[in-house]
C-alpha cells in the first residue's frame, strides 16, 4: 500500500549513458514533483507537474526530462549523464495547494 | 516566499519535549508556516502546518508567536526514532517547498 514508489531504489551507470526513475503515487494526488538532493544534502525542486502539464521547471539542464502518461505518474529520463548528476532523487505528490507533500523512498544515482 | 531561519543542530534527551524554534520575520499575511522531517536515508515526511493558530496533530504541536515572526515544533515525548533533520519553511499555498538546512535533531538516549 506504497503511497509514492520510486523505482529503481539505486542506480549505478556510466557517463554518457541515458536512463529513467519512475514513479508512481495511488494517492490520487493531481500534482506530482520531482526533488534532487545533492551531496550536501540540499533538497532542491526540479519539476512540477500538475494533471499531466509541466508547471514549473526550475533551470534544469535539458538533459532532463519529466514525462507524465497520466495523473499518477511522473517519470524523470536522464540524458547523456554527469557525474555532476550523482544525488538522491525524490518524486513527490500532494492533494491540494496547501497540503503537505508526500515523498517517495528515493533512488539513489551514481554516475561513474 | 519568505526566508526561515533555524539553528543547525539540536539535542533532546529521550523522553523529554523537543522544541526545535524557528525565525522567520519577513513572513507576509497569506504565507503558512510548513514544517517537515528527513530520517535519515528516506524522504522528508510532512508533520504540521499552520497560518496563525497553535496547531496539533498525532505527531507534534505547532506553536506561532503573536506576530507570526517565529514558531516552535513541540515533539511532545522525544523517542529515537525522532532522529532526524527538521526543516521549516515558509510559503505561500501552491507555490513550491523550498528546503533550507534545518535542524539535525538527535535524540539522546
Amino acid at each position: 500500500d506504497t503511497a509514492v514508489s520510486q523505482t529503481p531504489k539505486y542506480l549505478v551507470t556510466q557517463m554518457g549513458n541515458d536512463k529513467s526513475i519512475k514513479c508512481e503515487q495511488n494517492l490520487g494526488h493531481d500534482t506530482m514533483y520531482w526533488y534532487k538532493q545533492d551531496s550536501k544534502k540540499f533538497l532542491k525542486i526540479m519539476f512540477s507537474y500538475n494533471n499531466k502539464e509541466l508547471i514549473i521547471n526550475e533551470t534544469v539542464p535539458n538533459r532532463f526530462s519529466p514525462k507524465s502518461p497520466d495523473k499518477a505518474h511522473l517519470n524523470l529520463h536522464i540524458n547523456s549523464l554527469e557525474l555532476g548528476d550523482s544525488a538522491v532523487y525524490f518524486c513527490a505528490s500532494s492533494q491540494a495547494e496547501w497540503y503537505g507533500y508526500t515523498f517517495g523512498s528515493g533512488t539513489r544515482l551514481t554516475v561513474v | 516566499d519568505a526566508k526561515t531561519t533555524q539553528p543547525p543542530s539540536m539535542d533532546c534527551a529521550e523522553g523529554r519535549a523537543a522544541n526545535l524554534p524557528c525565525n522567520h520575520s519577513t513572513i507576509s499575511g497569506n504565507e503558512y508556516v510548513y514544517w517537515y522531517r528527513q530520517i535519515h536515508s528516506q524522504g522528508p515526511q510532512y508533520i504540521i502546518h499552520g497560518l496563525k493558530n497553535n496547531e496539533t496533530n498525532e505527531m507534534a504541536s505547532l506553536i506561532i508567536t503573536e506576530d507570526r515572526k517565529s514558531s516552535t515544533l513541540i515533539l511532545p515525548h522525544a523517542t529515537l526514532r525522532d532522529t532526524a533533520v527538521y526543516y521549516c519553511i515558509v510559503r505561500v499555498a501552491g507555490n513550491q517547498f523550498y528546503f533550507g538546512t534545518g535542524t539535525s535533531l538527535t535524540v539522546i538516549p
